[in-house]
């Protein structure tokens, strides 16, 4: 069974950098583009960007271009997303999900368990 | 960016009655090419990540329920619950991937 495991909750000072990970497992990690979707609390689902783990080709959607940064690691079949410096707008929970069809930008079939980010003063 | 709008923000619906969630996209999702149309829906209960109930506008994934069905083509697409079941309570996305994906602002469906 396909599986993405997120790392745990963060809470952070505004200003502070972060990194959240996501390791993908049971599938060919290469093989399958992985995005990034953000919900912000009672809001809805917002795709920062998506990452093909063998190239690191990355398509960031305008919102998010330049405000985070998405990264893949395909030697140990982890996806990243980070911040250089937090700011409150940044607190929600943060989802990675695969694109369900091998090579090519499709629907989110699974998903990982989110990574609640609270930044706060 | 392509703008997937749905409608309504929410409905109330007696059990075992119809559910009918609309989405429209601000250009055609449908491929020439291959004749597919690249729109998916999403189920998401309180607490739990979303779930894909129906990718290629009208393709069940494995394990949902005959109930949920999905239609249209172009610009315009319907998810409907045919009998709506205490447990299909949640909140109901549409998503497009005709390029880097974008959601619909959600759907939230309850019992009357």
């Amino acid at each position: 069974e396909v599986q993405l495991v997120q790392s745990g909750a963060e809470v952070h000072k505004p200003g502070e950098s972060l990194k959240i990970s996501c390791k993908g497992s049971a599938y060919n990690f290469t093989e399958y583009w992985i995005g990034w979707v953000r919900q912000m609390p009672g809001k809805g689902l917002e795709c920062m960007g998506i990452i093909y783990p063998a190239d690191s080709d990355i398509r960031y959607s305008p919102s998010f271009e330049g405000q985070v940064t998405i990264s893949a690691d395909k030697s140990i079949n982890i996806v990243y997303l980070q911040w250089s410096s937090l700011k409150a707008s940044d607190t929600a929970i943060y989802y990675c999900a695969r694109l369900g069809v091998r090579g090519v930008i499709s629907h989110f079939d699974s998903w990982g368990q989110g990574t609640l980010v609270t930044v706060s003063s | 960016d392509i703008v997937m709008t749905q409608s309504p923000d929410s409905l109330a619906v007696s059990l075992g009655e119809r559910a009918t969630i609309n989405c429209r996209s601000s250009q055609s999702l449908l491929s020439r090419s291959n004749n597919k149309r690249f729109l998916a829906w999403y189920q998401q209960k309180p607490g739990q990540s979303p779930k894909l109930l129906i990718s290629w506008a009208s393709t069940r994934e494995s394990g949902v329920p005959d109930r949920f069905s999905g239609s249209g083509s172009g610009t315009d697409f319907t998810l409907t619950i045919s009998s709506l079941q205490a447990e299909d309570v949640a909140v109901y996305f549409c998503q497009q991937y005709y390029y880097t994906p974008t959601f619909g602002q959600g759907t939230r469906v309850e019992i009357k």
